[in-house]
Order: C-alpha cells, then sequence, then structure tokens
C-alpha cells in the first residue's frame, strides 16, 4: 500500500503571509487534488492536477496557487492569509478517476 | 445551489441498528459516485464506489444507485461505534480532468 504525506501538520500564520503546504504521495498516482475543509463541514476543491505540469481550477481556486513540480508531489500556496482564518487542508491522489486516498490534513490557523 | 446535497445532516441510531444515508444530484451528468468516510482529525477513506444503477453490498455497507433520479444512498446494517463519523457523498461526471465534487456530510452517531 502506499501513503500520502502532508507537511506541516500545523500551520500558523500572520494576516497577509504567504503560506506553502506540501503533500507526497507514493501510490504512483497520476492526479493530485487538493481541498479546503472548514470545520466539520464538506470538501471544497481548490486546485487538481491529472499529470505531472498539469493544474486545473477548482471551486475555491481565487487566493491560492498550485504547484505539480513533480508526478510524486503537489504543492499549494495560500498567497494572503485572512485573518481568523482557520480550516484544515487536505492532499488526495488518484489514479485516474478511481477512488481518492487522502493525506491527514494540513491545519491551518491566522492571527 | 450545491450540486451534491446530502441528508439528513445528522443521524443518530443504537448499536446494531441500521443507518441510512441519503445523496442527490442536480447535476444530470453526474455519473460516478463514492461514499467516503471521515473520522475526527483524520483524511477522509473510501469507502465503495458505484457507477452503475442497482445496489452493491460490500459487508455490512450497501449502496443504491439509481441515476434516473439522481438518487444515491449508503446503508449501514448492524452499526457499530466505530462507525460514528462525517460521511461524504461524491459524484463526478467523468470527463473534463477528473473534477470530483462532495456533499456536505451526515455526521452518524452510533450510541452503545
Amino acid at each position: 500500500g502506499g501513503i500520502i504525506t502532508q507537511t506541516p501538520k500545523f500551520l500558523i500564520g500572520q494576516e497577509g503571509q504567504k503560506l506553502t503546504l506540501k503533500c507526497q504521495q507514493n501510490f504512483n498516482h497520476d492526479t493530485m487534488y487538493w481541498y479546503r475543509q472548514d470545520s466539520g463541514k464538506g470538501l471544497r476543491l481548490i486546485y487538481y492536477s491529472i499529470t505531472e505540469n498539469d493544474l486545473q481550477k477548482g471551486d475555491l481556486s481565487e487566493g491560492y496557487d498550485a504547484s505539480r513540480e513533480k508526478k510524486s508531489s503537489f504543492s499549494l500556496t495560500v498567497t494572503s492569509a485572512q485573518k481568523n482564518e482557520m480550516a484544515v487542508f487536505l492532499c488526495a491522489s488518484s489514479m485516474g478517476l478511481d477512488t481518492q486516498y487522502f493525506g491527514p490534513g494540513t491545519r491551518l490557523l491566522v492571527l | 445551489q450545491q450540486k451534491v446535497q446530502q441528508s439528513p445532516e445528522s443521524l443518530s441510531v443504537p448499536e446494531g441498528g441500521m443507518a441510512s444515508l441519503n445523496c442527490t444530484s442536480s447535476d444530470r451528468n453526474f455519473q460516478y459516485f463514492w461514499w467516503y468516510r471521515q473520522h475526527s482529525g483524520e483524511g477522509p477513506k473510501a469507502l465503495m464506489s458505484i457507477f452503475s444503477d442497482g445496489d452493491k453490498k460490500e459487508g455490512r455497507f450497501t449502496a443504491h444507485l439509481n441515476k434516473a433520479s439522481l438518487h444515491v444512498s449508503l446503508h449501514i446494517r448492524d452499526s457499530q461505534p466505530s462507525d460514528s463519523a462525517l460521511y461524504f457523498c461524491a459524484a463526478s461526471e467523468g470527463t473534463g480532468g477528473y473534477k470530483v465534487v462532495f456533499g456536505s456530510g451526515t455526521r452518524l452517531l452510533v450510541s452503545p
């Protein structure tokens, strides 16, 4: 079996700061996703990538940038952190349209 | 309006009971559906996928899909306290780069 690693686990930032979250997978999956989850709520798609160097915007891409540096890694940047923002960012991967495998998440708090 | 709507928002069942969760899509292009489960502090984990009309059973879990009514359900028989979690329905058109839309979830509590 494979695993998805997200770093850092917790991220505390300041208002206006640029923050980067990283995701690595060893499933050898083609497709990777970034989702945002607000406290106990549903997942909203920020960006996804169907192959290395590909980027597709999700419904929540404004305020974020993403980068698929290589097949196994997918980074997400919060371009300007909003004061009092608190959310969990989840990374996932899949082989095409198959079942997605999720990482444990990065918990963001902006002071 | 959310494209994937789940009901109820929360559900409480006794241990050993049957839990029934519902999901309705407002987009007729959605052809592929999944159920995911998320325990507190963890990432979601897939329970099952269902792509064809009818029932699909995996252990204590049964999913039912009716594409004509855009409705998919999940039934958990002999519910266990460990089934207490947030359950998500997810759907995709299957084209255009594998975009998947998640519902807002149903919180299930199974009491001993």
